[in-house]
């Protein structure tokens, strides 16, 4: 089992592009948890979905933030038009059930400049 | 949503020394875990814990629910313990993260 996968690791995006972070459960997984960390900041939580269903997104930033979990393939968090204020590790973590418990990826890391 | 409090916000230990983290919650939850993220940033699961004791070699914790908190026990600390540890609880979907408890083991 390989476990939460996240890619790409590390992404930079000038100010203005579009960033598009990917999250594969682990297998048999259909719950996936989006969570950001600022510098020097603990983690916040920012979406909750199940496979083609957003669940909670009440931690989303109100624009240019979306998430998607569809019936096949990653989950992707979208955030357009980036600015330096997105500059973030991204987690992402899934679990087999609802209440039960999740494990993490690595996180992908960007930097806007 | 839930408050979710770790304390103490800092913690500096010897090598060897013992150690309590604590983790209160404002209501009734249905999941709570205990998470290691080490100085690489990698987050890491220790316990989940809802209610009752587990152990994990050194590590051991404790959820008492009725009484909204959880404590983590780190026993004969190492350095590679460093980093900061996070409790998190979920309730009806919600999901809430305590601040954290930054620990720095010295050698």
């Amino acid at each position: 089992n390989a476990g939460v996968m996240q890619n790409p690791r590390h992404l930079v995006r000038r100010r203005g592009q579009e960033a598009r972070l990917r999250c594969s459960p682990m297998k048999g997984h259909s719950h996936v948890y989006w969570y950001r960390q600022l510098p020097e900041e603990g983690l916040k939580f920012m979406v909750y979905l199940q496979k083609e269903n957003i669940i909670d997104e009440s931690g989303m930033p109100k624009e240019r933030f979306s998430a998607e979990f569809p019936k096949e393939g990653p989950s992707i968090l979208r955030i357009q038009q980036v600015v330096r204020g997105d500059s973030a590790a991204y987690f992402c973590a899934s679990s087999p059930w609802d209440s039960y418990g999740y494990t993490f990826g690595s996180g992908t890391r960007l930097t806007v400049v | 949503g839930i408050q979710v409090e770790q304390s103490p916000p800092d913690l500096i230990l010897q090598e060897g020394a013992n150690s309590t983290l604590r983790c209160n919650f404002s209501d009734s939850v249905n999941n709570l875990q205990w998470f290691h993220q080490n100085p690489w940033g990698q987050l890491i699961n220790l316990f989940y814990i809802p209610s009752g004791t587990k152990q994990n070699g050194r590590l051991s914790a404790t959820t008492v629910a009725t009484e909204r908190y959880s404590l983590l026990y780190i026993s004969s600390s190492q350095t590679t313990d460093s980093g900061v540890y996070f409790c998190d609880v979920l309730r009806d979907y919600k999901l809430s993260f305590g601040a954290g408890t930054t620990v720095t083991v010295r050698a």
